[in-house]
């Protein structure tokens, strides 16, 4: 277990809807990342939150949206889906800013849009 | 912009070795390499730190030339329970993932 809490595990949604996807962090962690992965394919970096404050943004779609909240949770916001989303969405988190600090992975949210 | 990781795949039968390799286009922090079982989350393996510094496994070794912002994974003696896919993740602004390379062990 590494301390890295995803939810939901999976969710199924039709296109056109909007759907949150939720990480608490290990404790004491400041940093949250998110990536997404497609089936079989590599982690695809979306955004980075370090304390509250939006740290380095990837490739990340304009319907989609994250914050990172007082208690350093932090909520990914799809909207609009399309079939192309579906993918595996991990949150991860970390001590620091990442440099020298591993980042540890949630289990993982599976978002299927049919 | 993504490390590029070779080779993209491997196999190798049991006590074999392998290298695997990982390059960036940007100067970095440091380099992360992780392994991810299929369908698990990834887990950490090793940090590679500008200046020589390292933090992972005892059993895992791993390179870092911080001037060619490369970095090479060694895997010796492999065991059955190596197989995965191995992502190196690098670090200048936030922290990347190559496309991971798929490390069979076959008995």
């Amino acid at each position: 277990d590494s301390g890295v809490t995803q939810t939901p595990k999976h969710l199924i949604t039709a296109t056109g809807q909007r759907v949150t996807l939720r990480c608490s962090p290990r404790s004491g962690d400041l940093s949250v990342y998110w990536y997404q992965q497609s089936l079989d394919q590599g982690l695809q970096f979306l955004i980075q939150y370090y304390n509250g404050e939006e740290r380095a943004k990837g490739n990340i779609l304009e319907r989609f949206s994250a914050q990172q909240f007082p208690d350093l949770h932090s909520e990914l916001n799809l909207s609009s889906l399309e079939l192309g989303d579906s993918a595996l969405y991990f949150c991860a988190s970390s001590e620091g800013t990442g440099a020298n600090t591993e980042a540890f992975f949630g289990q993982g949210t599976r978002l299927t849009v049919v | 912009q993504q490390p590029v990781q070779s080779p993209q795949a491997v196999i190798l039968r049991e006590g074999e070795d392998a290298v695997i390799n990982c390059s960036s286009s940007k100067a970095l922090y440091s380099v992360h390499w992780y392994r991810q079982k299929h369908g698990e989350a990834p887990v950490f393996l090793m940090i590679l730190l500008k200046g020589g510094e390292q933090k992972g496994h005892e059993k895992i070794s791993a390179s870092f030339n911080e001037k060619k912002q490369q970095s090479s994974l060694y895997l010796t003696a492999s065991q059955l329970s190596y197989s995965g896919t191995y992502f190196c993740g690098t670090v200048s602004n936030d922290m990347r993932f190559g496309a991971g390379t798929r490390l069979t062990v076959k008995p």
